[in-house]
């Protein structure tokens, strides 16, 4: 069945480091891809998406591309700011012979520091 | 502000209760999904309503059951309350059926059974 896996947490970075989070995924469709972020005390909110093998979304700083032949969607940014800790997750929707599906990772929580 | 909402923010009530979920979409969108999140089984999907009608079905119990009425708001019955049951209900909507459209999610609410 589908599944969504993501890199386990808490990550702690210092301002201004690199941010990878590692996303991988099975899926028996042609999912569309999806990195949401959750904020201390507040629901989800789309950071970026990709519908399409090898599509690059992208927001804010943050980068995340479609690879289908790794079955991967890793979280990127250059360099990371105070205000981007928060709780990411990484989502896949599919359809199967029973609908639509959403699935989401356990989510991975960031602290960056100054 | 998602411009999803819900109430209430938080619920506390015994096992064997039933309790109900109310969530407005944003204006304009027809989808409205739920989701639980909870500490061990992280955010699960629960259902899809588009316009009324269910379109999918994901990790929901018989004991909980949900309906969309005319204006789009929707609402998240549980019953026979357990105590595994605690957690924090997500609403979501979007503007259409398809798997790419972006979710928009309300603040939640947290829901404790003792």
């Amino acid at each position: 069945g589908n599944s969504v896996t993501q890199m386990e947490g808490p990550v702690t970075l210092s301002e201004e480091a690199f941010l990878t989070i590692n996303c991988t995924y099975t899926a028996t469709g042609y999912p569309s891809l999806f990195w949401y972020v959750q904020y201390p005390g507040e629901g989800l909110q789309l950071l970026l998406k990709a519908t399409k093998a090898d599509d690059k979304g992208s927001n804010k700083g943050f980068e995340a591309t479609y690879r289908k032949e790794t079955t991967s969607f890793h979280l990127e940014k250059g360099s990371v700011q105070v205000s981007d800790s928060a709780v990411y997750f990484c989502a896949l929707s599919d359809l199967v012979n029973t609908g639509n599906q959403f699935y989401f990772g356990t989510g991975t929580s960031l602290t960056v520091i100054p | 502000d998602s411009g999803v909402t819900q109430t209430p923010k938080h619920l506390i009530t015994a096992t064997g209760q039933r309790v109900t979920l109310r969530c407005s979409p944003r204006s304009g969108d027809l989808s409205v999904y739920w989701y639980q999140q909870s500490l061990d089984q992280g955010l699960q999907f629960l259902i899809q309503y588009y316009n009324g009608e269910e379109r999918a079905k994901g990790n929901i119990l018989e004991r909980f059951s949900a309906q969309q009425f005319p204006d789009l708001h929707s609402e998240l019955n549980l019953s026979s309350l357990e105590l595994g049951d605690s957690a924090l209900y997500f609403c979501a909507s979007s503007v259409g059926d398809s798997l790419s459209y972006e979710q928009y999610f309300g603040p939640g609410t947290r829901l404790t059974v003792t």
